[in-house]
């Protein structure tokens, strides 16, 4: 199985500033299998990038995901309150072929 | 537009049963695979399997097998899920997500059950 470890844990920015969350898996990981959600309390996740680098739709240009291999970036510009929440990862593969997420990160106001 | 709604709340017993549903409406239910999700009480999200509504065909993480079961009807455009032997550690709220074809994520989602498991 294909492990996904966020880090930060917990990140503490303000609004307007931007974040830079990470995510490393155990092996290596086809982009086109590589996804990132958003949570906020009490709602279901959403999803925000796929592909590694796809923005969803109605997901605003603020959100952008970069990497390959086993190193992943979810990037956020001009922080907005209600950006503010936990971001997961997400990924197909390894043999036999599992869907696994990261641990989450949670981005909070500082 | 596209909606996963899912059954109400539950509250079982250790040892019981639980089934969930996970109704679909505004594509073509047996084009897209259904996923099933956990999130026990302040953790991360846990995948518990899939299957597809065209031929009913499942497929469960392994730490699962044996338990779960995932069935569909598409006369209704519903997914299910029942967990069998329920455990404390089963206290979660499970969600059902759509995943297209080839797509390998998840979206939507529904909105989620809270199932609570105590004696």
């Amino acid at each position: 199985e294909i492990v996904l470890t966020q880090s930060p844990g917990t990140l503490s920015l303000s609004p307007g500033e931007s974040a830079t969350l990470s995510c490393r898996a155990s092996q290596s990981v086809s982009s086109t299998y590589l996804a990132w959600y958003q949570q906020k309390p009490g709602q279901a996740p959403r999803l925000l990038i796929y592909g590694a680098s796809s923005r969803a739709t109605g997901i605003p240009d603020r959100f952008g995901g970069s990497g390959s291999g086993t190193d992943f970036t979810l990037t956020i510009s001009r922080l907005e309150p209600e950006d503010f929440a936990v971001y997961y990862c997400q990924q197909y593969g390894g043999s036999p072929p599992q869907y696994t997420f990261g641990q989450g990160t949670k981005l909070e106001i500082k | 537009q596209v909606q996963l709604v899912q059954s109400g709340a539950e509250v079982k017993k250790p040892g019981a049963s639980v089934k969930i549903s996970c109704k679909a409406s505004g594509y073509t239910f047996t084009t897209y695979l259904i996923h099933w999700v956990r999130q026990a009480p302040g953790q991360g999200l846990e995948w518990m399997g899939i299957i597809n509504p065209s031929d009913g065909t499942a497929r469960y993480a392994q730490k699962l097998k044996g338990r779960v079961t995932m069935t569909r009807d598409t006369s209704t455009n519903t997914a299910y899920i029942e967990l069998s032997s329920l455990r404390s550690e089963d206290t979660a709220i499970y969600y059902c997500a759509r995943e297209g074809p080839q797509q390998f994520r998840f979206d939507p989602w529904g909105q989620g059950v809270p199932v609570t498991v105590s004696s």
